[in-house]
């Protein structure tokens, strides 16, 4: 299995910041690399899929980057309603694993 | 606009099998451009992809599950299904059915519509 990996597993920032969360598999898996938002009691809604684009709804701020083994989740201007647990999930390969999160909590 | 939505016992008892099935409406499962899929999610923890089903009947699982899982399809309900046996209190989750992306050749793409999601608990 491809071991995704999310460093770390909590963030604290502030309103206006940016934010970069990052996400690591354990073998290459080119740009099969999805991130989810999820709340707490809700389902994870997509952000960005295939690495670097923007699912349709999903506000400008929110980025994706990266190939290969290295990929991130920018945040340009965190607003209120940003904070939230983040998942990558790598679909290149079953089972599509998910990394562990990294939770975004207000500084 | 697609919903999931899923549907089964809240409680099952251990040793038992858990069964979950999704209602696929406002489109059809039948469509050439995605599988069908089960994630689950702990109380308190990430979430672990299960498995998913093309409309077809083809389903891949994760190995970890696999010899106890089983995902089945329904095109003329527009539902699919999950059934997981030999249940323990560790297969206490909420679980998530959701719509995947596939682009054919063993090609995936992303989960992009999910149901509400449904607490199962594992107790006697």
């Amino acid at each position: 299995d491809i071991q995704m990996t999310q460093p770390p597993s909590s963030l604290s920032a502030s309103v206006g910041d940016r934010v970069t969360i990052t996400c690591r598999a354990s073998q290459s898996i080119s740009t099969y690399l999805n991130w989810y938002q999820q709340k707490p009691g809700k389902a994870p809604n997509l952000l960005i899929y295939a690495a670097s684009h923007l699912q349709s709804g999903v506000p400008s701020r929110f980025s994706g980057s990266g190939s290969g083994t290295d990929f991130t989740l920018t945040i340009s201007s965190l607003q209120p309603e940003d904070f939230a647990t983040y998942y990558c999930q790598q679909t290149y390969s079953a089972p599509h694993t998910f990394g562990q999160g990294t939770k975004l909590e207000i500084k | 606009q697609l919903q999931l939505q899923e549907s089964g016992p809240g409680l099952v008892k251990p040793s038992e099998t858990l069964s979950l099935t999704c209602t696929v409406s406002g489109g059809s499962i039948s469509s050439s451009s995605y599988y069908w899929g089960w994630i689950r999610q702990p109380p308190g923890k990430g979430l672990e992809w299960i498995g998913s089903i093309y409309y077809s009947g083809n389903t891949d699982y994760n190995p970890s599950l696999k010899s106890r899982v089983t995902i089945s399809v329904d095109t003329s309900k527009n539902q699919f299904s999950l059934n997981l046996n030999s249940v323990t209190a560790a297969d206490t989750a909420v679980y998530y059915c959701a719509r995947q992306g596939y682009y054919g050749s063993g090609s995936w793409g992303a989960l992009d519509i999910w149901g509400q999601g449904t607490k199962v608990t594992v107790s006697s």
